[in-house]
């Protein structure tokens, strides 16, 4: 199975500032990773497919990059309600696989 | 609008077979466009992906679970539905369900609000 490894852990960022968080796949998955943001007490949220298509209702301060191995969310200018986790998932092959995921706390 | 909701035992036994359904609304499983799953998050754990199925059956399972997971679908109820035998501890969690993206078993576009199952004796 792909694993997927997320880093940092945890990220601590001020409002306002920028946050960039990473996805590394244990074997090419090529573009097909998905990201998506999850609140305490809430299920997961699609936030980004293709690696980097936003999903409808996405605000644009979200971008989704990368290929391969290599994946990048990237929040712009970060508002009281994008602290959250952070989870991304490949769909390249089977088992569908998750990261562990990214918290995004207030600094 | 789509809208699914996890139902189940909430409490069981270990060595249990619990059954979960999920309700759709707003929309047909019967739909050729979709795939449904399943995914389930121990607690303060990460996301699991556990199976996923089609309306005419056909059915993908997580090779970790595998030899203990049935994923039915009820298209006369537009429902959909695990059972996971032999649980034990390790298999508290919230069980979400969901909708896969059109035309795929890929990505998840729509989340039920999860049900929490806790075994314990």
């Amino acid at each position: 199975e792909i694993v997927m490894t997320q880093s940092p852990a945890t990220l601590s960022v001020s409002p306002g500032e920028r946050a960039t968080l990473s996805c590394r796949a244990s074997q090419s998955v090529s573009s097909n990773l998905a990201w998506y943001q999850q609140k305490p007490g809430q299920a997961p949220r699609l936030l980004i497919y293709g690696a980097s298509t936003r999903a409808t209702g996405i605000p644009a301060r979200f971008s989704g990059s990368g290929s391969g191995t290599e994946f990048t969310l990237t929040i712009s200018s970060l508002q009281s309600e994008d602290f959250a986790i952070y989870y991304c998932q490949q769909y390249n092959n089977w088992p569908r696989t998750f990261g562990q995921g990214t918290k995004v706390e207030i600094k | 609008q789509l809208q699914l909701q996890e139902s189940g035992p909430g409490l069981v036994k270990p060595s249990e077979t619990p059954s979960l359904t999920c309700s759709v609304s707003g929309g047909s499983i019967s739909s050729r466009s979709y795939y449904w799953g399943w995914i389930r998050q121990a607690p303060g754990k990460g996301l699991e992906w556990i199976g996923s199925i089609y309306y005419s059956g056909s059915t993908y399972y997580n090779p970790s679970l595998k030899s203990r997971v049935t994923i039915s679908v009820d298209t006369s109820k537009n429902q959909f539905s695990l059972k996971l035998s032999s649980v034990t501890a390790a298999d508290t969690a919230v069980y979400y369900c969901a909708r896969h993206a059109p035309d795929s078993a890929e990505y998840f576009q729509h989340w039920g609000q999860g049900t929490l199952v806790t075994v314990s004796s």
